[in-house]
């Protein structure tokens, strides 16, 4: 079946540096990918729609000049958290739905983000 | 305002038993929902749907039932089993819209 990837699943950073995260589909093309963070005990919360050839569409309430989103093919998007605070420590999943007429999403595994 | 809803934020059931996850919403614009299972430091796997024009879908142990006039859905899981215990998400969407509700841990007991 369809794999979405993700890349680190793990990174630790320095506060005030900037951590790339990228989401990749390994068996399908997508057009458009979704980022989300969950929170300790809280649901998952959509951040942004990473769209190709466009620009993301962030979510309310989400920074988008700090975390900068770049669909840069129909296979791989990232996401740069940018200055990054301790707070911005979570846990980031990305997914992409099947195809486009589909609403069934395929998720990355995540990756886990620690600012010291 | 949660437009989606779990209120049980977690359930224990006994192994082979009938384990039921309840989820509401408030969106009558919502046209598809979603069960997903989560692990702990994994992403959410993709379990079963149901759109609006149905009340009933059913894949093996898990069936999925919506009644639109209550604005509610559920996921049965019969019989439960250990694997099963994870974080249970129920998602609704229409258009491009994605909303998860928070989430149900549940325990299946040996």
């Amino acid at each position: 079946g369809a794999v979405v990837s993700q890349h680190p699943s793990r990174v630790i950073c320095k506060s005030g540096t900037s951590v790339k995260i990228e989401c990749r589909s390994l068996d399908f093309q997508a057009t458009t990918m979704f980022w989300y963070r969950q929170f300790p005990k809280q649901s998952l919360m959509l951040m942004a729609t990473s769209n190709e050839g466009s620009k993301a569409t962030y979510e309310q309430g989400v920074e988008k000049d700090k975390f900068l989103i770049n669909h840069a093919s129909l296979t791989l998007s990232t996401l740069t958290v940018t200055s990054a605070h301790p707070e911005d420590s979570s846990f980031y999943i990305c997914s992409a739905p099947r195809d486009s007429y589909s609403y069934e999403q395929y998720f990355g595994p995540g990756t886990r983000l620690t600012v010291t | 305002d949660q437009q989606v809803k779990q209120n049980s934020p977690s359930l224990s059931v006994q192994e082979g038993r009938i384990s039921i996850l309840n989820c509401d919403y408030t969106n009558s614009m919502f046209d598809y929902f979603l069960w997903y299972k989560k692990y702990p430091a994994e992403g959410p796997t993709f379990l079963i749907s149901i759109s609006s024009i149905k009340d009933k879908n059913e894949d093996g142990r898990f069936t999925v039932f919506l009644n639109k006039s209550a604005k509610h859905l559920s996921l049965h899981i019969v019989p439960s089993q250990p694997g099963d215990s994870a974080v249970y998400f129920c998602a609704a969407s229409y258009g491009q819209n994605f909303v998860f509700g928070p989430g149900t841990r549940l325990s299946v007991l040996p």
